[in-house]
């Protein structure tokens, strides 16, 4: 049972463009989402998050669409930089869980960009 | 410098043997996790402690036992391994409430 998906595998954009990485989820009871960047021999590393209370939170370069009704969230990287290239992971959780609120991960999106 | 650490980062063994994986973090944060990620990338809770309490303990094979001595360390055993243990294991910490969870690098198991 695949709560948050990341359907895109791979995404390949040129430098300077917008990076647009997409994540869709199942579960009502999430309400709090983050998104991850990974390098490779690395742990991930948090990005940016949103709480089911917002639609838009934007940090730099990075800012993060949460759409409740479409249960769909996105990442928007502007501009996009070659020290970008790394797996994305989208994941969720849900507060009213224990205070142990654990975290499911999207399968991860391989952007490149590209000089 | 503050961070999640776990050792060893490479981990080569038979089947049939046991291991352990140690992780520490000087974050001061009262959770603590492990997470699996196999080999289609999914990254999966298995673990999670708060405070030296299990709070959380996913369909895990009992073989895998956590301990954690002190709220700054979550240590992972592993009995009697078998080659579908091989994948890589990350630990991780949290503050409660709305925060990020921190992982170390990853602990890459190979069982042959």
């Amino acid at each position: 049972d695949q709560q948050v998906k990341q359907n895109s595998p791979s995404l390949s954009v040129q430098e300077g463009r917008i990076s647009i990485l997409n994540c869709d989820y199942t579960n009502s009871m999430f309400d709090y989402f983050l998104w991850y960047k990974k390098y490779p021999a690395e742990g991930p590393t948090f990005l940016i998050s949103i709480s089911s209370i917002k639609d838009k939170n934007e940090d730099g370069r990075f800012t993060v669409f949460l759409n409740k009704s479409a249960k769909h969230l996105s990442l928007h990287i502007v501009p996009s930089q070659p020290g970008d290239s790394a797996v994305y992971f989208c994941a969720a959780s849900a507060l009213g869980e224990t205070s142990g609120s654990r975290l499911t991960f999207g399968e991860g999106t391989q952007l490149t960009v590209n000089p | 410098d503050t961070a999640v650490s776990q050792t060893p980062k490479y981990l080569v063994t038979q089947m049939g043997n046991d291991k352990s994986i140690k992780c520490e973090q000087n974050l001061g944060h009262d959770t603590m996790y492990w997470y699996k990620q196999d080999s289609k990338k999914f990254l999966k809770i298995m673990f999670s402690y708060n405070n030296k309490e299990l709070i959380i303990n996913e369909t895990v094979p009992n073989r895998f036992s956590p301990k954690s001595p002190d709220k700054a360390h979550l240590n992972l055993h592993i009995n009697s391994l078998e080659l579908g243990d091989s994948a890589v294991y990350f630990c991780a910490s949290k503050q409660g409430g709305f925060s990020p969870l921190h992982f170390g690098n990853g602990t890459r198991l190979t069982v042959t």
